[in-house]
């Protein structure tokens, strides 16, 4: 059983530091893992999407790679603002659905 | 393309009733999947439709939750006789694909909070 998590929790930073969100999963067996924020009490919004044969993806300030063999995602942001404060969530694609994580709170501190 | 709408976004009922969750995915997607979320928790898998197909249904989706998609555009999702436990956010999200891998980008919709008093 596919099982996706998050390190950590919840994360404040202040403003302009550059930062890394950790996701790993249990089965290296995925078809492509994507990147979502959400704000509170919304849905989620898609930040990136990678397919099991890249390693990495690249959005404006954001980047995220794929080691499949490991088991690993990372999320990095640079140059953080307090815009970016919401929750983070990675999930794997695994026949036919997305498995999520337990997602990681970013507060951006001005 | 006006993304994924749900509605309604906010409903509060009384335990045992039965209530209903309308899903419009993105037009030009086959596939269709409803989740659950709980405060603090990722989204949890319900189940999922390709066209009018119910391919996958979780073990969370008990007997009192039905979904449809009658002719492959909008879902409901019903959940009868209501309880406590029922409250969470209801997301739908769409995407296309084919088989079992998908390559494309699942998009959500804005949740339908459900709040079981």
């Amino acid at each position: 059983k596919q099982e996706v998590t998050q390190i950590p929790a919840a994360l404040s930073v202040p403003e302009g530091e550059n930062l890394v969100l950790n996701c790993s999963f249990t089965d290296s067996a995925i078809y492509n893992l994507q990147w979502f924020r959400q704000d509170p009490g919304k849905g989620l919004t898609s930040l990136l999407l990678i397919q099991s044969s890249q390693r990495e993806q690249t959005s404006g300030r954001l980047n995220a790679s794929l080691d499949k063999s490991s088991g690993r995602s990372t999320l990095y942001i640079a140059a953080s603002q307090p815009g970016d404060s919401a929750t983070y969530l990675c999930a794997v694609y695994d026949t036919g659905k997305l498995i999520f994580g337990q997602g990681t709170t970013l507060q951006v501190k001005p | 393309d006006t993304g994924v709408s749900q509605n309604p976004r906010h409903k509060i009922t009384k335990r045992g009733q039965n209530v209903t969750f309308r899903c419009d995915p993105i037009s030009e997607h086959n596939r269709l999947y409803w989740y659950r979320q709980t405060l603090g928790q990722g989204p949890e898998f319900l189940t999922y439709f390709q066209n009018e197909a119910q391919l996958e249904k979780s073990r969370l989706l008990s007997d009192r939750f039905s979904a449809e998609r009658p002719k492959g555009s909008f879902s409901t999702l019903e959940i009868q006789r209501t309880e406590q436990g029922d409250s969470a956010m209801y997301l739908c999200a769409s995407s296309w694909g084919t088989g079992t891998s998908s390559g494309n980008t699942i998009y959500f919709g804005e949740g339908s909070w459900l709040t079981v008093v």
